[in-house]
């Protein structure tokens, strides 16, 4: 297990088409976050898992976005209807949780709405 | 909800000189507050954190210190070296586990 693994790292889609992104944790981390991050700017918060269990949604995220982890392990990004300005990378992060060592995170994964 | 200001958002010292990035916060319900590095094209990677019944910690040539009742926190990097060059994060939370609210960063440069 050598880290969060993302997948793709790269996507390029047309407007108006759905992507979906996959991010498997370190193993045993209980809690998984996804992040957005536009260029120039700090990572953004958008989502987290306590195991299976989404705890939170940030306001900021449209009803086109949705997150899920079934089974408490790899969790998945989905964007609906993309927009341009969901051109973005998409960090996935882990954590052991009970306030553990902080956060790891991925590689990310680049989206590109053209 | 919690809100992170950082500043300065670009930074150039000399080689060997020291840096000084500071932020502020305003949720005094957050405790933890980590500081990610991030070199171009990679992930951000955690190098130190802060928890608020500490004032100070320090690492080697990094140090980060606390003040809770203003509501500011700072790092500090001595003796500089060209691979400190990257985007430094500041972040609060209520704990290492929960939601991060991050900075919109300082973009070191470090100076020959």
């Amino acid at each position: 297990d050598t880290g969060v693994s993302q997948d793709p790292r790269h996507k390029i889609t047309k407007r108006g088409q759905n992507v979906t992104f996959r991010c498997d944790p370190i193993s045993e981390h209980n809690r998984l976050y996804w992040y957005r991050q536009t260029l120039g700017q700090g990572p953004e918060f958008l989502t987290y898992f306590q195991n299976e269990a989404q705890l939170e949604k940030s306001r900021l995220l449209s009803d086109r976005f949705s997150a899920e982890r079934p089974k408490g392990s790899f969790s998945t990004l989905e964007i609906q209807r993309t927009e341009q300005g969901d051109s973005a990378m998409y960090l996935c992060a882990s954590s052991l949780g009970k306030g553990s060592y902080g956060y790891t995170f991925g590689s990310g994964t680049r989206l590109t709405v053209v | 909800g919690e809100n992170v200001e950082q500043h300065p958002s670009t930074l150039s010292v000399q080689e060997g000189d020291s840096a000084v990035i500071k932020c502020t916060y305003s949720d005094s319900a957050s405790n933890y507050f980590p500081w990610y590095k991030q070199e171009l094209g990679k992930r951000p990677q955690l190098i130190i954190d802060i928890r608020s019944n500490v004032g100070e910690k320090k690492d080697q040539r990094i140090a980060v210190t606390l003040n809770k009742t203003a509501k500011h926190f700072s790092l500090h990097i001595t003796e500089t070296q060209p691979e400190d060059s990257a985007v430094y994060f500041c972040a609060a939370s209520m704990n290492r586990d929960d939601k991060i609210i991050f900075g919109k960063g300082t973009r070191l440069h470090i100076l020959p």
